[in-house]
């Protein structure tokens, strides 16, 4: 099955700064990756996703990147704010499975004023 | 539009007996999901339910089981509850692959 890995687990950086989070898949098939953002005691929320026929996309100040050959793809956040501090988690999954997610452990990001 | 909704928010059970935690997915939505997040674990797929069946399940085993109702709510049974079973069970439903939106989850409790 598939195997997502997420790194860091843990991150923290300053106001205004960039915040990078990089995860790895190892199923070819996979051909959905989408980024949830879980504050606490809160629900999953989808903040953006990518599918294999992309290999970028951005959203103001969020932006996804997808290397099919190498698989594995990341999340990027710039002019971080302290309203971003969650754990976010990538996922990756497949049609053929009915979109089922596989997900990365998640990155507990922190971002001080 | 009302959201995915999960029913109890919070149950508590003793060691043993079997937990029955319920889904309503998003009007028009056909596939439902069932995930565990029990702490340190992260988010974990159990189960996928589309028109009626069941299409998929992750690593788990066979005690935990479900079933899709002709109105595509969702129900999840956990029988012989372990103490390990105590997690965030999350509901999310989508229509093939699009909408995929979360419920709020209901606490399960092993005691």
């Amino acid at each position: 099955g598939e195997n997502v890995e997420q790194h860091p687990s843990t991150l923290s950086v300053q106001e205004g700064d960039s915040a990078v989070i990089k995860c790895t898949y190892s199923d070819s098939a996979s051909n959905y990756f989408p980024w949830y953002k879980q504050e606490l005691g809160k629900r999953p929320q989808l903040i953006i996703d990518i599918r294999s026929n992309v290999g970028e996309k951005k959203d103001q100040r969020i932006a996804v990147t997808l290397n099919k050959t190498a698989k594995h793809f990341s999340l990027h956040i710039t002019e971080t704010q302290p309203e971003d501090s969650a754990v976010y988690f990538c996922a990756a999954s497949n049609s053929n499975s009915g979109y089922a997610l596989n997900f990365g452990k998640g990155t507990s990001l922190l971002v001080t004023p | 539009e009302a959201g995915v909704t999960q029913s109890p928010t919070h149950l508590i059970k003793t060691r043993g007996q079997q937990a029955t935690l319920r889904c309503s997915p998003i009007s028009g939505h056909t596939s439902v999901y069932w995930y565990q997040q029990a702490l340190g674990l992260g988010l974990q797929f159990l189960l996928w339910y589309d028109e009626g069946e069941e299409r998929n399940r992750g690593n788990f085993p066979p005690r935990f089981s479900g079933r899709q109702f002709p109105n595509y709510s969702s129900e999840l049974n956990v029988n012989a509850l372990e103490l390990e079973d105590s997690a965030l069970y999350l509901c999310a439903s989508s229509f093939s692959g699009n909408g995929y939106t979360f419920g709020s989850g209901t606490r399960l409790t092993v005691v």
